[in-house]
């Protein structure tokens, strides 16, 4: 199965402030992959699609780019929402395999 | 309104058995894909079981293979995972989900299963 890796494992950064989230992949899932963010207590939710893709309701300071095995995921000025757990997730294939997050934390 | 609501949760004790229910409404359930996703208190997603939309193909994380297992019932819009030989690294809240060429992409609330002696 695909071993998808994220880093860092956690950032402490400001609010206002500019982040990019890495994900990369053991081989090649073209842009098959989605970014999910997850609040304490909720269910995840779908960031991005596609690599690059907005999915509704995305605000525009999320951008993703990446296709191969090498993904990030930027967000331009952190607001208090977005301090939350990322997780990348690819679907080129089965099993569709998730990172182990990356947290972001209030510095 | 797509809906998919986890039940089947709760304490159990080490080697016992446990079965999880996620009924759908709101989309038409027999045409797509099925996923378990859990997650254990702090840690990340992992995915645990998925099946077809038929049933016919199932595939298992190694963690759970041979004891767990995944089915559904399209008639009931329903669907399972059995879990046997519960360990304690199985506790976790248990999500179902599908998802499918973007839009479609949802997930249930999930629901806590506890092993504990």
């Amino acid at each position: 199965e695909i071993v998808l890796t994220q880093s860092p494992a956690t950032l402490s950064l400001f609010v206002g402030e500019r982040v990019t989230l890495s994900c990369r992949a053991s081989q090649n899932i073209d842009s098959h992959l989605v970014w999910y963010r997850q609040k304490p207590g909720q269910a995840p939710s779908l960031l991005v699609y596609d690599a690059s893709n907005r999915a509704t309701g995305t605000p525009a300071r999320f951008s993703g780019s990446g296709s191969g095995t090498d993904f990030t995921l930027t967000i331009s000025r952190l607001e208090p929402e977005d301090f939350a757990v990322y997780y990348c997730q690819q679907r080129f294939t089965w099993p569709p395999t998730f990172g182990g997050g990356t947290k972001v934390e209030i510095k | 309104q797509v809906q998919l609501a986890e039940s089947g949760g709760g304490v159990v004790r080490p080697g016992r058995s446990l079965r999880l229910s996620c009924a759908a409404s709101g989309f038409s359930f027999r045409e797509y894909a099925m996923y378990w996703v859990r997650q254990a208190p702090g840690k990340g997603l992992e995915w645990v079981a998925l099946t077809s939309y038929d049933g016919s193909q199932k595939y298992y994380a190694g963690s759970v293979k041979g004891r767990f297992s995944i089915s559904r019932d399209n008639s009931k819009n329903t669907l399972y995972l059995q879990m046997n030989s519960l360990t304690f690294e199985d506790t976790a809240v248990y999500f179902c989900a599908f998802w499918s060429v973007y839009p479609i992409d949802h997930w249930g609330h999930g629901t806590l299963v506890t092993v504990s002696s």
